[in-house]
């Protein structure tokens, strides 16, 4: 596909489940990024991943949350034990290299109940 | 801690006029970014600016960047009713060739007709 592309759409679950949410970056991109937009803190960031390189973690709000990426593409957020303030969008975006503007996909609405 | 602030936070007017919004940074960097955002819809990429002095115009939307000042302006030229959306300015922060961006809170630009 021509962007980056992120599944499922919307993901409702009960609390305390555990969530895996994908992205798939735009063909050829070596940086990826995780961002969450909810109401109440705006646009944050998550993590990033480039190339090789160790990711940047800095923006996981706590252990319940970690990602990875596989094979340079890929990436998977997963969520253990989701609370109610996990409920957001997460956004997820991939640039050619770190010094180009970021793509984003639509979102993952997750909601939790 | 790199701080964005942006404003007006909301923003209604009425096609045909001008108006700016404005986007305060904190700390050093080195580009700036502005994105919309259309309800429910993700982020589109609008200017990068990368230098103190740096002026872009892409039809009625002009972006310019003050380095010194950490100010950059977004200026909206006779208004029309497609130009409502949400803006966001976003600052990069190369942390270790990480190029996360810390966001505004955003512009919640209304055009009535």
């Amino acid at each position: 596909g021509a962007g980056v592309s992120q599944s499922p759409s919307n993901k409702v679950t009960e609390k305390g489940k555990d969530v895996e949410l994908r992205c798939d970056p735009i063909s050829g991109h070596t940086a990826l990024y995780w961002y969450r937009q909810s109401l109440g803190q705006g646009l944050e960031f998550l993590i990033y991943f480039q190339g090789n390189s160790a990711p940047d973690k800095s923006g996981l709000p706590s252990d319940r949350f970690s990602a990875e990426r596989t094979g340079g593409s890929v990436s998977t957020l997963t969520i253990q034990r989701t609370q109610q303030e996990d409920s957001a969008v997460y956004l997820c975006a991939s640039s050619l290299d770190p010094n180009q503007p970021q793509h984003f996909g639509d979102g993952t609405r997750l909601s939790i109940l | 801690e790199l701080k964005v602030e942006q404003n007006p936070l909301f923003l209604s007017m009425q096609e045909g006029k001008n108006y700016t919004i404005y986007c305060n940074y904190s700390t050093t960097s080195d580009r700036l970014y502005w994105y919309r955002q259309d309800p429910g819809k993700s982020l589109e990429s609008l200017f990068v600016l990368l230098s103190n002095g740096a002026v872009k115009q892409e039809g009625r939307l002009m972006a310019s960047l003050d380095t010194k000042a950490r100010l950059s302006t977004l200026h909206i030229t006779a208004a029309v009713h497609d130009l409502s959306a949400t803006y966001f300015c976003a600052v990069s922060t190369p942390q270790g060739g990480s190029e996360k961006l810390v966001f505004g809170k955003g512009t919640k630009l209304t055009v009535n007709p």
